[in-house]
């Protein structure tokens, strides 16, 4: 099964520039990235998906590499607001079965 | 609201007790799961299913048992649970299922808080 790896947790200033990289060596060829923001007793909301290079939207970059064996989701000027538990998702190909899997998620701790 | 809207938020139950779950979307989505999430365990996909037809299992126990009647609606129905069952279970549906998110991936309710007594 992939390996998907990010670190546990993550703390910041509020203000300041956070990046957080998945590991992912084993994603599908055809497979995009897509990282999920989640807050207490809710369920993952989408922040951004790429596939490769960089992608940008209103709340966050991603970067990936050209092997695609990891990822880097960038939070640009964080808030107290942004402290929440961030997930990547890449698809993996077991066996000949397409299964998507999660990360264990990164807790982001955003400080005054 | 996500449009993905799951009830009860929350659920006590007792080990011999029969209850249901119940997950509906009406984003015109095509496939739909159920995710358990436990405490310091990472998202466990549970159940997937893509236009009312079960397409995955992922080994869990026969206490959960599924149920799609259409393509908006998504029950899990749970009975004499142990208390390692306990945890936030999480409907998701997208507009496919396949190979490669190329859409904006899974839109995900706000869960029910499951406790077993």
């Amino acid at each position: 099964l992939a390996k998907i790896t990010q670190p546990i947790s993550m703390d910041s200033y509020e203000g300041q520039e956070v990046n957080i990289t998945c590991s992912h060596n084993n994603i599908a060829t055809n497979d995009y990235i897509t990282w999920y923001q989640q807050f207490p007793s809710q369920g993952p909301r989408f922040i951004i998906q790429g596939y490769k290079t960089k992608v940008t939207n209103e709340v966050a970059s991603l970067f990936i590499p050209a092997d695609r064996k990891s990822s880097t989701l960038s939070l640009p000027r964080v808030s107290l607001s942004d402290t929440a538990v961030y997930y990547c998702l890449v698809g993996d190909l077991v066996d000949s079965s397409y299964k998507l899997i999660f990360g264990s998620g990164t807790r982001l701790l955003v400080r005054p | 609201e996500t449009g993905v809207t799951q009830t009860p938020r929350h659920l006590v139950m007792g080990m011999t007790n029969k209850k249901s779950l119940k997950c509906e979307q009406h984003l015109g989505h095509n496939a739909m799961y159920w995710y358990k999430q436990s405490a310091k365990k990472p998202l466990e996909l549970m159940f997937v299913y893509n236009f009312k037809e079960q397409t995955e299992n992922n080994s869990v126990p026969s206490r959960f048992s599924p149920e799609c009647p259409n393509s908006s609606h998504l029950f899990l129905h749970l009975h004499t649970l142990q208390p390692e069952d306990s945890a936030l279970y999480l409907c998701a549906s997208s507009q496919e299922l396949g190979q490669g998110l190329y859409n904006y991936g899974y839109t995900f309710g706000s869960g029910t808080r499951l406790t077993v007594v």
